[in-house]
């Protein structure tokens, strides 16, 4: 089945230096891949997602690239502010199953 | 605007005491999930409910049961609550399922300590 590795488990910046969260998943038609944003004491919030017919997305100061080749999907967050600081999954669903797939987690800090 | 509401956000019961969770939405969705979340993991799905056809995880224990009575409520059982499922569940909700590319919205999450 498919697996997701996400890295590094624990990230911490500068306000207003730049982020960046790498996944990889095993399955090669895996084919949607968002990226969810969890405070603490809170359910997971929906921040960017890309679907497997677009390399790169952006939002704002959020961005997401896919390399469907090396299968490795990045989270880049710009600019980065204190309340960024949260835990970052990402996930990956495959057309047949109708499940996601999260990774471990990144717990992001950015100090002020 | 709440979309998947949980209810209620903290829930103590005792040890092999039965324990009722609540997820409505007001987003019309076929799709409905729960998930269990222990602390410093990723969320782990327990079944989920494709209209009223229910699916159930291959390793989610017997203690656990769901209902869904219509498109907006879904409840989770916990027939004897352990120590080890203290936790938080977290419902979601999708259009259609995670497969055909469609996003889970997440509520609140309920936290359940168990004593």
């Amino acid at each position: 089945g498919e697996n997701v590795e996400q890295h590094p488990s624990t990230l911490s910046v500068q306000e207003g230096d730049s982020a960046v969260i790498k996944c990889t998943y095993s399955d090669s038609a895996s084919n949607y891949f968002p990226w969810y944003k969890q405070e603490l004491g809170k359910g997971p919030q929906l921040i960017i997602d890309i679907r497997s017919n677009v390399g790169e997305k952006k939002d704002q100061r959020i961005a997401v690239t896919l390399n469907k080749t090396a299968k490795h999907f990045s989270l880049h967050i710009t600019e980065t502010q204190p309340e960024d600081s949260a835990v970052y999954f990402c996930a990956a669903s495959h057309p047949r199953g109708g499940k996601l797939i999260f990774g471990q987690g990144t717990e992001l800090s950015v100090k002020p | 605007d709440a979309m998947v509401i949980q209810n209620p956000r903290y829930q103590v019961t005792q040890f092999g005491k039965p324990v009722t969770l609540s997820c409505s939405q007001t987003l019309n969705h076929n799709v409905m999930y729960w998930y269990q979340q222990k602390s410093s993991q990723a969320p782990k799905l327990l079944f989920h409910y494709y209209d009223k056809d229910f699916n159930n995880e291959a390793d989610t224990p017997d203690n656990f049961q769901s209902r869904r009575p219509n498109t907006s409520f879904c409840f989770l059982d916990i027939r004897s609550p352990g120590l080890g499922d203290a936790a938080m569940y977290l419902c979601a909700t999708s259009p259609r399922l995670a497969g055909t590319q469609e996003t889970q919205y997440f509520g609140p999450g309920t936290r359940l300590l168990v004593l």
